[in-house]
């Protein structure tokens, strides 16, 4: 089985400050990670993937992502968030050898001006 | 490329209705995926066709819920007969080598 808890259901941060969206997974086998956001009335759109190699991956709009095999975790990372940055931010997994993604339950993120 | 088209982008029916959602994917995607969205669940994989064969169903909630993808264009999802708890936001998405996969704008399900 596989599954991803994201801890936080609400992150408010100021416009100009480091943005983390935290995200840790379970599977049986190697994962791949996932990070998608969604705004209102809108689909999911993908912002960055794991899949192998470096640990610290580069995605749209300015995020990154850390890997951590050991604490499994894939944290969601902006050095200076945008106002335009507020949304609702999935992340997802699964096990190499299944096509099925599991997501988490999302957390909203709120950057103030 | 227009992304993945989902049709209607709002539906409302009746208890007892057939409703069908459409979904073209990206071209070029060899795998296709249907969830459902809604606030008490978050987001539930109901099922995906790999080259226009479905895979996995078991996400399928009842025998009331269908779907077919007759070719790699398009793929539709029945619901027969609709109830109020299948409202909910569906989404179709679509991926190559089931690597990240690209949403639709979804569609609203409302049933009264």
């Amino acid at each position: 089985a596989q599954s991803v808890a994201q801890p936080e259901d609400q992150v408010n941060v100021a416009e100009g400050n480091p943005l983390t969206v935290k995200c840790t997974y379970s599977v049986s086998g190697n994962p791949y990670l996932f990070w998608y956001v969604q705004y209102p009335n809108r689909g999911l759109q993908f912002l960055l993937k794991y899949i192998t190699g470096d640990n610290l991956v580069k995605g749209s709009y300015g995020f990154e992502a850390e890997f951590n095999k050991s604490q499994t975790s894939f944290h969601l990372k902006k050095p200076s968030a945008l106002v335009s940055d507020s949304a609702l931010y999935f992340c997802a997994v699964r096990d190499i050898n299944d096509y099925k993604l599991s997501f988490g339950a999302g957390t909203t993120v709120t950057v103030r001006a | 490329d227009a992304g993945v088209i989902q049709s209607p982008r709002h539906e409302v029916t009746e208890m007892g209705q057939e409703v069908t959602l459409r979904c073209k994917p990206i071209s070029g995607h060899d795998y296709l995926f249907w969830y459902r969205q809604t606030m008490m669940r978050g987001l539930e994989l109901l099922i995906y066709f790999n080259n226009n064969v479905p895979i996995d169903d078991s996400g399928m909630p009842e025998d009331r819920f269908s779907a077919k993808m007759p070719n790699a264009s398009f793929s539709t999802l029945k619901i027969q007969p609709s109830e109020p708890r299948d409202s909910a936001v569906y989404f179709c998405a679509s991926s190559q080598q089931a690597y990240e996969q690209y949403f639709g704008p979804g569609t609203r399900l409302t049933v009264t």
